[in-house]
């Protein structure tokens, strides 16, 4: 299977930018793949914040986005805030099975 | 409003085997692929397998087959996963998730593989 590569961590002041980014092992990540993003914050479930590369869920915050960004699907956060210290999972599919990426711990800082 | 409740979790010995369910309610469950995926003790998330809506399709991480196996049951809004041979690898809380958009997440199981 697939090996889905993400940055282990990233720091971001508060109010600041960052993006996230989620690579796949069998090249150029597009929108085939359906990409999504989960938040995960301490001994809580995950949440699913974006699908299909762009959508967000009602209760995603408008500061989140999600793109493809340089062959990757990336996740950006704008106007970074205390709350969203957390890790987030990217997740690609392939025709089927899923695989996630091993976790961005983001920082706010 | 919508829950998934994870049950059957808890100790097991190397070698056996334990039956996960997930009870679903709040949503239409029987229209939805739904999916397992667990969480080893301080690591990431690990997908373990997805199953489509009549149970007819479904599809297992590299590491899971032959030995897990995901079913449902749709008159009970019920999804299964039957963990046989497990490995002490195999602990972890195990979340069922499903819906349009992988929208709804259970709040998980604990399984621990232990002599």
């Amino acid at each position: 299977q697939a090996v889905v590569t993400q940055e282990p961590s990233l720091t971001v002041s508060p109010g600041g930018t960052v993006t996230l980014t989620c690579g796949s092992s069998t090249g150029a990540v597009t929108s085939g793949h359906y990409p999504y993003w989960f938040q995960q914050k301490p001994g809580q479930a995950p949440r699913t914040l974006i699908y299909d590369t762009t959508n967000k869920h009602s209760w995603t915050p408008a500061r989140f986005s999600g793109s493809l960004l340089g062959g990757k699907a990336a996740l950006t956060l704008s106007g970074a805030q205390p709350e969203d210290e957390a890790e987030y999972y990217c997740l690609l599919t392939y025709s089927g099975p899923w695989v996630f990426g091993g976790g961005t711990k983001l920082t706010v800082l | 409003e919508v829950q998934l409740v994870e049950s059957g979790g808890g100790l097991v010995q190397p070698g056996g085997s334990l039956r996960l369910s997930c009870a679903a309610s709040g949503f239409s469950f029987s229209i939805y692929w739904m999916s397992w995926v667990r969480q080893a003790p301080g690591k990431g998330l690990e997908w373990v397998a997805n199953i489509n809506q009549d149970g007819s399709y479904y599809y297992y991480a590299d590491s899971m087959k032959g030995r897990f196996t995901i079913s449902r049951d749709n008159a009970k809004n019920s999804l299964y996963l039957q963990m046989n041979s497990v490995r002490a690898e195999d602990t972890a809380v195990y979340y069922c998730a499903g819906g349009d958009n992988a929208d709804y997440w259970g709040q998980g199981s604990l399984v621990t593989v232990s002599s």
